[in-house]
């Protein structure tokens, strides 16, 4: 497509509820992220992908937490047992290069609005 | 370990004058520094960016950002504010150097516009 594509953007879930939101980058792209953005704040990194590899998870708050990327394209964010906590914006940016994605930068979706209640 | 500090987290403008964001970093290594707005309901999408060819960047909706190293800043600036500028702003910071460099993000600044 033209452009990220995440879905669904809201959902709410019950606390203790599993979720899972999808993101479809750039065709192409190689490079994949995610990031959380709580109310009023920037956005925290949480995972990077370079094709199907998980290269840095560094940034998952907890082992609730889970990507994946099987196919080097289409990416699943998993939240298993989700807490009020969890309740934020999870943003997906991909880009072209392997390397040296500063160059270019992100391109970011829409993002998910995760409310839990 | 990167880090970017944006000064005031909202900042109030009239409609026609001159709009100053301000962003200071701290990196080890020579930076690549963004300046991304987000609209309401939206993604992030990117203003401009500074990769060492030019210290003076120029980038879209008449903005422009200078870096200086001497002061490890990247201010925002555009000459003449629009209603249409009324939006969330961040500054970011990536390494130059890391294959994997992820892009680390301020905590925003708020820009109001009044009539």
């Amino acid at each position: 497509g033209a452009g990220v594509s995440q879905s669904p953007r809201y959902k709410v879930a019950k606390r203790g509820q599993d979720v899972a939101l999808r993101c479809d980058p750039i065709s192409g792209h190689v490079s994949l992220f995610w990031y959380q953005q709580a109310l009023g704040q920037g956005p925290e990194f949480l995972t990077y992908f370079q094709n199907e590899a998980q290269l840095d998870k560094s940034g998952l708050p907890s082992d609730r937490f889970f990507a994946e990327r099987p196919e080097g394209s289409v990416s699943t964010l998993k939240i298993q047992r989700t807490q009020q906590e969890d309740s934020a914006v999870y943003l997906c940016a991909s880009s072209l290069l392997s390397v040296g994605q500063g160059l270019y930068g992100y391109t970011f979706g829409s993002g998910t609005r995760l409310t839990v209640v | 370990a990167q880090s970017v500090t944006q000064l005031g987290s909202h900042v109030s403008v009239s409609e026609g004058a001159l709009v100053l964001l301000r962003c200071n970093y701290s990196s080890s290594v020579p930076p690549y520094l963004f300046w991304y707005v987000q609209y309401p309901n939206q993604g992030l999408q990117l203003l401009l960016k500074y990769t060492s060819a030019a210290t003076l960047v120029k980038g879209i909706n008449g903005f422009e950002a200078e870096f200086k190293k001497s002061e490890t800043s990247f201010h925002l600036t555009k000459p003449s504010a629009h209603m249409s500028d009324a939006a969330e702003y961040f500054c970011a910071v990536s390494d130059q150097d890391s294959s994997a460099s992820k892009i680390i993000f301020g905590s925003g600044t708020r820009l109001s516009i009044r009539p």
